[in-house]
């Protein structure tokens, strides 16, 4: 079975510009978590979406945003974009419904703002 | 106060030695414990996941749990050089929010 795979894998935009990260979670999960990896931060939990909806969210200013697809595909988008926002952008997906489940990550999409 | 603590390291040990990492944490809520592995320039791999106090073995790892003392660690035995890595520790409370420690950075020198 394939995994959580994200496109772009690598992505430079200046300051003020808008990026969306694309995510396809492992067949059959319906659940895809997003979370931004920095040196100094460590891992970040951004939102999580499960049919559709937008279950749980971060501590992240509006300029984060997401959606999710019927086809679990989901997506994320960072608007006005900042130097701070430089980061490694990781998505999960799990199986159940209900938390506490494992979640498998993709590769990620580094995203440099310059 | 970080929900999670985790030593970042560097830690660095000969090959073939136990390796002992170890997180501790704040929020008592906390209820599934996982280690992840990451090699540089790639996502978390999954190692073990647990939900209870006590161990769990798989192969050359185990992960063990102290809620009464909120701490949990990862053991490696006969530690590789393919072992070198970043490991995080995470958990959660039941939402699919996982709450991570700042990870260690693991070298096994050969």
């Amino acid at each position: 079975k394939a995994g959580v795979t994200q496109t772009p894998r690598y992505l430079i935009k200046t300051r003020g510009q808008q990026v969306t990260l694309s995510c396809s979670p492992i067949s059959g999960h319906r659940s895809v978590s997003w979370y931004q990896q920095t040196p100094g931060q460590g891992l970040q939990f951004l939102f999580e979406y499960f049919s559709e909806t937008q279950r749980n969210k971060g501590n992240f200013p509006g300029r984060f945003s997401g959606r999710q697809f019927s086809n679990s595909r989901s997506e994320m988008n960072v608007s006005t974009l900042e130097l701070g926002d430089s980061a490694l952008y990781l998505c999960a997906s799990s199986l159940l419904e209900r938390g506490g489940d494992t979640q498998y990550f993709g590769p990620g999409t580094r995203l440099t703002v310059l | 106060q970080k929900e999670v603590e985790q030593d970042p390291g560097p830690l660095s040990v000969p090959e073939g030695a136990i390796v002992s990492l170890n997180c501790t944490y704040s929020n008592s809520a906390f209820q599934y414990f996982m280690w992840y592995r990451q090699y540089s320039r790639k996502g978390p791999e999954l190692l073990m996941y647990t939900y209870s106090s006590g161990n769990k073995e798989d192969g050359r790892f185990t992960a063990q749990v102290d809620k009464s003392s909120k701490y949990i660690s990862l053991f490696i035995r006969d530690s590789q050089p393919s072992d070198s890595a970043t490991y995080l520790c995470a958990m959660n409370w039941g939402a699919q929010k996982l709450v991570f420690g700042q990870g260690t950075r693991l070298t096994i020198n050969p």
